[in-house]
């Protein structure tokens, strides 16, 4: 099983600021990653997939890069919105899928 | 638009059966596979399993194989995930989802499953 770890598990960030989330595989999964966001009480939603697209309707200030093991997710000026927790997911090869723990995204 | 809509919150004893369901809607049910996703409480997602409606081909997370059956009912466009006999420990919130390509694009709204004496 692919073990999926995102650094780091609490971020703090001011609004309009820059935010970046990582999320590291335990072994290459090519550009096969998804990033959704999840508010409290709500269901996640797709952000990213396949490393870098962004999901219908995502604004253009989230983006995804990386390949291979490394992955981020970047929130270039964050709006009171934004603030949630955020897991990466690998889909390498088909099942089993592996999700990331989640990074929370604080308000500083 | 697409739509998976999930049967209210249940709260069961240890010991019972329960079936929950996932509705889809605005699109072509069968040719999705449809999945679930499990979140403990105050934890992460956890993928459990997913089926393929066209021809019930069902792949399971190790480890939830032999605890829980996922279904579905294609003349009602719907599918199932059921336990025999629930534990404490599957107290969670359940989502329906769409997995497309490898990853989730659409999720339900989510089933609370309450397990408790």
């Amino acid at each position: 099983e692919i073990v999926m770890t995102q650094s780091p598990a609490t971020l703090s960030v001011s609004p309009g600021e820059r935010a970046t989330l990582s999320c590291r595989a335990s072994q290459s999964v090519s550009t096969n990653l998804a990033w959704y966001q999840q508010k409290p009480g709500q269901a996640p939603r797709l952000l990213i997939y396949a490393a870098s697209t962004r999901a219908t309707g995502i604004p253009a200030r989230f983006s995804g890069s990386g390949s291979g093991t490394e992955f981020t997710l970047t929130i270039s000026s964050l709006q009171s919105e934004d603030f949630a927790v955020y897991y990466c997911q690998q889909y390498n090869k088909g099942p089993p899928i592996t999700f990331g723990q989640g990074t929370r995204l604080d308000i500083k | 638009e697409v739509q998976l809509v999930q049967s209210g919150a249940e709260v069961k004893k240890p010991g019972e059966s329960l079936k929950i369901s996932c509705k889809g809607s605005g699109y072509s049910f069968t040719t999705y596979w449809i999945g679930w996703v499990r979140q403990m409480p105050g934890k992460g997602l956890e993928w459990m399993g997913i089926i393929y409606p066209r021809d019930s081909d069902t792949r399971y997370n190790p480890s939830f194989q032999g605890q829980v059956t996922i279904s579905v009912d294609n003349s009602i466009s719907t599918a199932y995930l059921q336990w025999s006999s629930l534990k404490a420990s599957d107290t969670a919130i359940y989502y329906c989802v769409s997995w497309v390509y490898g990853y989730f694009d659409y999720w339900g709204q989510g089933n609370l499953v309450t397990v408790s004496s």
